[in-house]
């Protein structure tokens, strides 16, 4: 496809559940981004791959939060024992090698709306 | 740490009026910095972007120029329509590293 794509567009799960969430950067780009946007927080940097290799976790809230990057395309973000708390909607982003032309500018998918019950 | 403070909206207007929506940063170095928008039950799209000091970046009648001195990206459109009521993000990558810091976003609604 064109875009970014994400999947489930929306899930719902109970406390304690664990979930995956999935996203289809654009085709090429090497850079994959997780962000999520929540009402008390707004709009959160969570982990950033540069390949295969996430050089910034910086963002992920808690060790119930990885994600991993298989074959420098599809990503997966995965919430353990989920609170409701992590009710939000995560977004990820793609992008060009950041510092080459045109890798400043994230492109964002739909978005996987996650409420946890 | 990078910081991104946007007005808080919601901001009404009617049809053809001008429009402004004040964003300042605090970043070192010399920031990339975004507009983003969120048109309801829809993702996120950019808007325009600029790179630079004094660049100036513009797409569908919205304009924001790069203000060193200032610290701001202000985005203005001379005059709105209907279809522009949506969610602004203003958004800066710094010049090292490569995570997008947001400002909370304000809220448009354009009314006929």
């Amino acid at each position: 496809g064109a875009g970014v794509s994400q999947s489930p567009s929306n899930k719902v799960t109970e406390k304690g559940k664990d979930v995956e969430l999935r996203c289809d950067p654009i085709s090429g780009h090497t850079a994959l981004y997780w962000y999520r946007q929540s009402l008390g927080q707004g709009l959160e940097f969570l982990i950033y791959f540069q390949g295969n290799s996430a050089p910034d976790k910086s963002g992920l809230p808690s060790d119930r939060f990885s994600a991993e990057r298989t074959g420098g395309s599809v990503s997966t973000l995965t919430i353990q024992r989920t609170q409701q708390e992590d009710s939000a909607v995560y977004l990820c982003a793609s992008s060009l090698t950041p510092g080459a032309g045109g890798g400043d500018t994230q492109y964002f998918g739909p978005g996987t709306r996650l409420t946890v019950l | 740490g990078n910081s991104v403070t946007q007005m808080e909206g919601p901001v009404t207007l009617s049809e053809e009026a001008f429009l402004t929506i004040n964003c300042t940063y605090t970043a070192t170095g010399y920031p990339s910095l975004f507009w983003y928008v969120q048109y309801p039950g829809e993702g996120l799209q950019l808007l325009l972007k600029a790179t630079k000091a004094d660049d100036k970046g513009s797409n569908k009648g919205f304009e924001a120029t790069y203000r060193k001195e200032t610290t701001s990206f202000h985005l203005e459109k001379g005059s709105v329509q209907v279809s522009d009521s949506a969610v602004y993000f203003c958004a800066l990558r710094p010049a090292a590293g490569n995570k997008l810091t947001f400002g909370g976003g304000t809220r448009v609604l354009v009314k006929p």
